[in-house]
């Protein structure tokens, strides 16, 4: 089946810093890899997707990379702000799997 | 204008009661899920549709039905609520099978 493995629980920075989360997934199909950002009292929001055919991605500051060699799927920005204070989720998909497969997530606090 | 609205938001339900959580979309979507979110376990989903009048089982379907008697809406119903059921509960939409746009959630204490 498919697995994905988010080891940063939690990350604290202050603002204007560089944030890196790491991510890892496994699976036998045909993968697109999504970013969802969730905020307290709300639902997961779609940040950003990548497929196997662009290995790049980016949104609103954010950019993902993925490498189909090492199964890793990164997310990063380079400064930032108060507002990017939320739990970011590594998801997989397979257009041949029933739904999405989660990540446990990454608690980002940014203090000013 | 929200595309996915569950309802109720927040609800409070004795063991052993039903419970049913309302999920609609108006998305046009041909797929709907249901997924549970728990502090350590992340999303998982519990049952899905792609079509009126049909659901499937997700990974964790024991203990819950759905039902999905139009395009737009989406239920998922408790039969006999149990204190593990206490969780907050997402339902989303797609168009085929990968991305997914999700609503409020509902968050269901049993007690």
């Amino acid at each position: 089946g498919n697995s994905v493995t988010q080891m940063q629980g939690q990350v604290t920075l202050s603002e204007e810093e560089f944030l890196f989360i790491n991510c890892t997934y496994s699976t036998t199909g045909y993968p697109t890899l999504f970013w969802y950002v969730q905020y307290p009292g709300e639902g997961p929001q779609l940040l950003l997707k990548v497929t196997t055919a662009n290995n790049k991605g980016s949104s609103r500051g954010f950019e993902a990379t993925y490498d189909k060699g090492t199964t890793s799927f990164h997310l990063q920005k380079a400064s930032v702000q108060e507002s990017d204070s939320a739990v970011y989720y590594c998801v997989l998909g397979d257009r041949y799997a029933q739904g999405l497969t989660f990540g446990l997530g990454t608690r980002v606090s940014v203090f000013p | 204008e929200a595309a996915v609205t569950q309802s109720p938001r927040s609800k409070v339900a004795v063991t052993g009661g039903k419970v049913t959580l309302s999920c609609h979309q108006t998305n046009n979507h041909d797929y709907m899920y249901w997924y549970r979110q728990d502090t350590g376990h992340g999303l998982r989903l519990i049952h899905y549709s792609y079509v009126a009048d049909s659901t499937e089982k997700g990974d964790i379907p024991d203990g819950y039905k759905a039902s999905r008697p139009s395009q737009e809406n989406f239920s998922l119903i408790l039969e006999l609520a149990s204190l593990s059921q206490t969780a907050v509960y997402f339902c989303a939409s797609s168009a085929y099978r990968v991305e997914q746009y999700f609503g409020p959630g509902t968050r269901l204490t049993v007690l």
